[in-house]
């Protein structure tokens, strides 16, 4: 089973400001067509989890350009560029490429 | 405009069943390998299982937990993917979320709640 850890837990962050999150995997999610089966996605309080980014660092429709992915077989990187209010929630990475799929424990975005 | 759309949960006694429809629209679903995952009140999101395309042979696999008493199907004519809950128990309370994590549009839908309690 891959394990995906992320770091932080608890990301308290003052709004404008930077903010980035990280997911690290026990295995390589390159697949050979390429691709990193890697998404991210941001669950608000009270609903379900939004996607953010898919395969690594492809921006999901809608999803404001202040978000972005980055990363490469075991190391991989959300940035928002300046925080707004609305973007608090539980941040999950998720790999897809091998059975079980797994999770990241979820890293809590929060105001300071 | 991808669209999944969840129902079937409920209010379940241990040991009762239960079938979850998600109905798809917005991308190929004939040719996607779909997914089932969960989330516990107040916990993570956990993978249940998945089934493959037809094309791919339309096999399944299973979350170690739920094998055995979980069973994913698909109705391609109707664009609809099933999941059988057998035998339930107190721990599957969560939220259902179907969706293809698989392919270019990896989204969940927004969730049927079942809840196991006597």
């Amino acid at each position: 089973e891959i394990v995906m850890t992320q770091s932080p837990l608890s990301l308290p962050v003052t709004p404008g400001e930077p903010a980035s999150i990280s997911c690290r995997s026990s295995q390589s999610l390159l697949n050979r067509n390429g691709y990193n089966y890697l998404h991210w996605y941001l669950q608000k309080p009270g609903q379900s989890p939004q996607l953010l980014i898919y395969f690594a660092s492809n921006r999901a429709s809608g999803v404001p350009d202040r978000f972005s992915g980055s990363g490469s077989g075991t190391d991989f990187t959300l940035r928002i560029s300046g925080l707004e209010v609305e973007d608090v929630g539980v941040y999950y990475c998720m790999q897809a490429l091998q059975s079980p799929l797994t999770f990241g424990g979820g890293t809590k975005v929060e105001i300071k | 405009e991808v669209q999944l759309v969840e129902s079937g949960g409920g209010l379940v006694k241990p040991g009762g069943s239960l079938r979850l429809s998600c109905a798809a629209s917005g991308f190929s679903f004939t040719n996607a390998w779909m997914s089932w995952v969960r989330q516990a009140p107040g916990k993570g999101l956990e993978w249940i299982g998945l089934i493959k395309s037809r094309g791919d042979g339309g096999t399944t696999d299973y979350a170690a937990p739920v094998k055995g008493r979980f069973a994913i199907s698909r109705d391609d004519s109707k664009n609809t993917l099933y999941l059988q809950i057998n035998g339930l128990k107190i721990e599957d309370t969560a939220v259902y979320y179907c969706g293809d994590p698989h392919g270019r549009s990896p989204y969940w839908g927004q969730g049927t709640l079942v809840t196991v309690s006597s």
